[in-house]
């Protein structure tokens, strides 16, 4: 596609249950990041995809927190047992190597209730 | 750690005048990028500095990286409704160039 395509834009969830999060990049574009954004925080880096292989998933707050990528394509966040403080804007982003910018996409809103 | 200070975290301003917008850190980044985000959407590049002292401009917008690298600042001369968003500095450096360390925004509002 033109853009970085995520789905769902919304999602709201109860404490507890599990989500996964949908991330298709820029074709070609073979880097791919997570981001979370909160209030007051900023954007918050996750993990760092080159390829199919995450070089660094420092930014994973827990072991709740996964993520994968296939095909050197789309990426799944998934967040285990979500918990209220879940609750955040999930950006996703992708570069091509040598390029300093990313594009990002529209973001999923996560809600925990 | 690396970490960006924005200042000022909220600015409301009147269609036509001009403002700056400063990002600011103890570190030395190997290139700064600006961001623009509207509500409901991902941040959109809007340029990025690479070499210390550097000077760009995009219309009415200049940016400029401080000599040191470590800090940067965004003007806009007569301000526009259009330009309201959250600007976002962010840096890469510190021996990952890949990734970004954001700074958490100047909400700038320009009123008609």
């Amino acid at each position: 596609g033109a853009g970085v395509s995520q789905s769902p834009s919304n999602k709201v969830t109860e404490k507890g249950k599990d989500v996964e999060l949908r991330c298709d990049p820029i074709s070609g574009h073979t880097a791919l990041y997570w981001y979370r954004q909160s209030l007051g925080q900023g954007l918050e880096f996750l993990i760092y995809f080159q390829g199919n292989s995450a070089p660094d998933k420092s930014g994973l707050p827990s072991d709740r927190f996964s993520a994968e990528r296939t095909g050197g394509s789309v990426s799944t966040l998934t967040i285990q047992r979500t918990q209220q403080e879940d609750s955040a804007v999930y950006l996703c982003a992708s570069s091509n190597v040598g390029s300093y910018g990313y594009t990002f996409g529209s973001g999923t809103r996560l809600t925990v209730v | 750690t690396q970490l960006l200070e924005q200042s000022p975290q909220f600015l409301s301003i009147q269609e036509g005048e001009n403002l700056t917008v400063y990002c600011n850190s103890s570190s030395v980044f190997s290139s700064l990028q600006w961001y623009r985000q509207e509500p409901g959407e991902g941040p959109v590049l809007l340029v990025t500095v690479v070499t210390g002292g550097e000077v760009k401009k995009l219309k009415r917008l200049t940016f400029q990286f401080g000599d040191a690298r470590k800090d940067s600042s965004l003007h806009i001369t007569a301000a526009q409704p259009g330009d309201t968003g959250l600007y976002l500095c962010a840096g890469a450096g510190g021996g990952s160039n890949y990734k970004l360390t954001f700074g958490k925004g100047t909400l700038l509002t320009v009123n008609p």
